[in-house]
């Protein structure tokens, strides 16, 4: 069964530093796409970045990045230079091909401290 | 400007007491779905359509009803509200499949509905 797996529920990082969010995933497609969603405290779903499986480089949106690693079926995010406005809950995610599914992790609540 | 409206954003029902939460996109995307949200559960889909006349169960189908008689909306049914049912809904939209384009199967989310049954 298809599946994504966010192992962190809850991580703090301080102002200015850097943290990564880990996400795997378990497909048997070869080709897709996989996302990271934000979603704020005024609980709206925002796409932070997307992933196209066949790339081999890996996206970049100004502060944030993901490690994509195709074999281990891994997807984190990177957010570099934490801002007090990154607090947010985040969603991985990749929709499904075949089945026209999507599907979410559990999510990782991000905390910055001042 | 591009968006998905769903309403209400906030209810409080009864047991039993049929509900509708509309959804309406004016992006003309193919692809629309419903989400709930619960703590610690994440997102789950709960019905799709991939076009007009064109829906199909997502994970947690049960106790809800949809349909897509127009491109642009796609209202989530709940013929006979339960308690289990409390929680945070989400209407979305997207182009579908590759050769669309960067936007391919980027949701666009409704703000979301808080739903409460008592």
């Amino acid at each position: 069964a298809q599946t994504v797996t966010q192992s962190q529920p809850e991580m703090s990082v301080q102002e200015a530093e850097t943290v990564t969010l880990s996400c795997t995933y378990d497909t048997s497609e070869s080709d897709y796409y996989l996302f990271w969603y934000k979603q704020p405290p005024s609980r709206q779903m925002i796409l932070v970045i997307r992933q196209e499986a066949y790339k081999q480089q890996n996206a970049t949106e100004n502060r944030f990045s993901v490690n994509f690693q195709k074999a281990a079926k891994s997807f984190s995010l990177k957010i570099s230079d934490s801002q007090l406005g990154d607090a947010a809950m985040y969603f991985c995610a990749y929709p499904l091909k075949g089945t026209y599914k999507y599907i979410f992790g559990t999510g990782t609540r991000l905390k910055v401290l001042a | 400007e591009a968006q998905v409206t769903q309403n209400p954003r906030y209810l409080i029902t009864v047991t039993g007491k049929k509900l509708t939460v509309t959804c309406s996109q004016n992006m003309n995307h193919e692809y629309m779905s419903w989400y709930r949200q619960d703590p610690g559960l994440g997102l789950r889909q709960i019905y799709y359509s991939m076009n007009v006349e064109v829906t199909d169960k997502g994970d947690v189908p049960e106790g809800y009803k949809v349909s897509r008689k127009e491109k642009r909306n796609f209202p989530l049914i709940l013929e006979s509200p339960s308690p289990n049912q409390t929680s945070l809904y989400f209407c979305a939209s997207s182009l579908w499949g590759q050769g669309q384009g960067t936007g391919a199967n980027v949701l666009t989310f409704g703000a979301g509905s808080r739903l409460t049954v008592l």
